[in-house]
This record gives C-alpha cells, sequence and structure tokens, in this order.
C-alpha cells in the first residue's frame, strides 16, 4: 500500500502568517489522486484539495495544492482564526486508499 | 443537498459483529455511480479507509488489512448501504463515518461526510 507521511507533526502559527504543510507518498500516486482534508474537534473531516490542486465548492483561495508524483503541498496563504485544526492528505490512486498521520496546526 | 446519516449500535461485545447502516437523503444513492464509503477514526488517532461500494454495479472492495472481516453492500431500494465487521476486537473502537466522492468512479476525495457514529467495543 502507498504510505502517506504528513510534516511536519506540529505546526505552530499566528493569525496572518502563511503555512506549508507537506505530504510525500512511498511511491508515486498515480494520476496526482491526492486529497487535502481540515477536520476540526468533534467533527467529520472537510475536504479542501481533491486531485492535488483542485480547490473543493466552497473552500476559500488561501487554501491551495500543488505536487505531483509523490510529493504534495497544502498551502494557506494567510492564517485565519478559523483555520485551526488537524489536516490530512488521502491518496486514492491506488486502493488502499491511504490517509497521512495528520498535521495540526495550532495557535 | 445531500445528507447522509449513520446508524447502529454504540456498544459491541468483543467476538460478535458490528452491523451500520447509512442512510442517503435529499437524493437517490442510484443516480450516479458513486463509489460510496466506510471510513474510521479510533480516538484520539487518524482516518482509515474501511471499504467501498458502487451504487450501481455493486461491486465492492476493501483494506486488506480488515482481512475477510468486513461486508459491504447497497440496498438501492432503502437508498442506504450498509457495513458488517465480524469478529470485533477492542482495536475496533472507534468513530464509524459514510461518506461519498466529490466525483463518480473516485475512491477518495469525499466531500459529504455523516457525522459519524462512536462504536466501543466493550465486555
Amino acid at each position: 500500500e502507498i504510505v502517506l507521511t504528513q510534516s511536519p507533526g506540529t505546526l505552530s502559527l499566528s493569525p496572518g502568517e502563511g503555512a506549508t504543510l507537506s505530504c510525500r507518498a512511498s511511491e508515486s500516486v498515480p494520476g496526482s489522486y491526492l486529497a487535502w482534508f481540515q477536520q476540526k474537534l468533534g467533527q467529520a473531516p472537510r475536504l479542501l484539495i481533491y486531485a492535488a490542486s483542485n480547490r473543493a465548492t466552497g473552500v476559500p483561495d488561501r487554501f491551495s495544492g500543488s505536487g505531483s508524483g509523490a510529493v504534495f503541498t497544502l498551502t494557506i496563504s494567510r492564517v485565519e482564526p478559523e483555520d485551526f485544526a488537524v489536516f490530512y492528505c488521502q491518496q486514492y490512486g491506488r486502493s488502499p486508499y491511504t490517509f497521512g498521520q495528520g498535521t495540526k496546526l495550532e495557535i | 443537498q445531500l445528507q447522509l446519516e449513520e446508524s447502529g449500535p454504540g456498544l459491541v461485545r468483543p467476538s460478535e459483529t458490528l452491523s451500520l447502516t447509512c442512510t442517503v437523503s435529499g437524493g437517490s444513492i442510484s443516480n450516479n455511480n458513486y463509489y460510496w464509503a466506510w471510513i474510521r477514526q479510533p480516538p484520539g488517532k487518524g482516518l482509515e479507509w474501511i471499504g467501498s461500494v458502487y451504487s450501481i454495479s455493486g461491486s465492492t472492495s476493501h483494506h486488506p488489512s480488515l482481512k475477510s472481516r468486513v461486508t459491504i453492500s447497497v440496498d438501492t431500494s432503502k437508498n442506504q448501504f450498509s457495513l458488517k465487521l465480524h469478529s470485533l476486537t477492542a482495536a475496533d473502537t472507534a468513530i464509524y463515518y459514510c461518506a461519498r466522492p466529490v466525483l463518480e468512479w473516485l475512491g477518495g476525495a469525499f466531500d459529504i461526510w455523516g457525522l459519524g457514529t462512536m462504536v466501543t467495543v466493550s465486555s
């Protein structure tokens, strides 16, 4: 199975700063089928990005995704107070569809 | 607006079978060939894809780590899909989510999720 490793484990920032989250795959993700999710405490995950760089409906444009092959990045241009949460990447290019272990974005 | 809702027991004994249902409202489960999914999250831990079922063909796939313990099915007449997980252990304690991918045929990138249901495996 494709193993996803996210870094850093925790990212401590202040509102207004930029954030860069990394997701590295153990092998190339077919079709760059890589998604990013945001999960707040007690809530279901929310889709932010799919196919590496496509924003999901309603997602603010301060969120952007990039990458291909085995290296992917989620960028938040200026972190807003409501952005603090745990972020997960998921590959769905090859079954089993796997998630990274998560990056916690904290104030 | 499409909504998903999980239902099932909150407490199950070890070695027994967990049965969960995801009811789809606000649209028909068989309008398109989506790959409806079950995902779980142990307390304080990350997400794990359990398996998926195509709404029209009924074909399924599941995580090999769960081996033959998983059965996933779809009932288009009830607008539901279901998960059965056999031979439960404490390691199966988790929040169980049902979800739908953003596009047909995809195995991930879930844009619609249920609220999740907490399942505890304990005697």
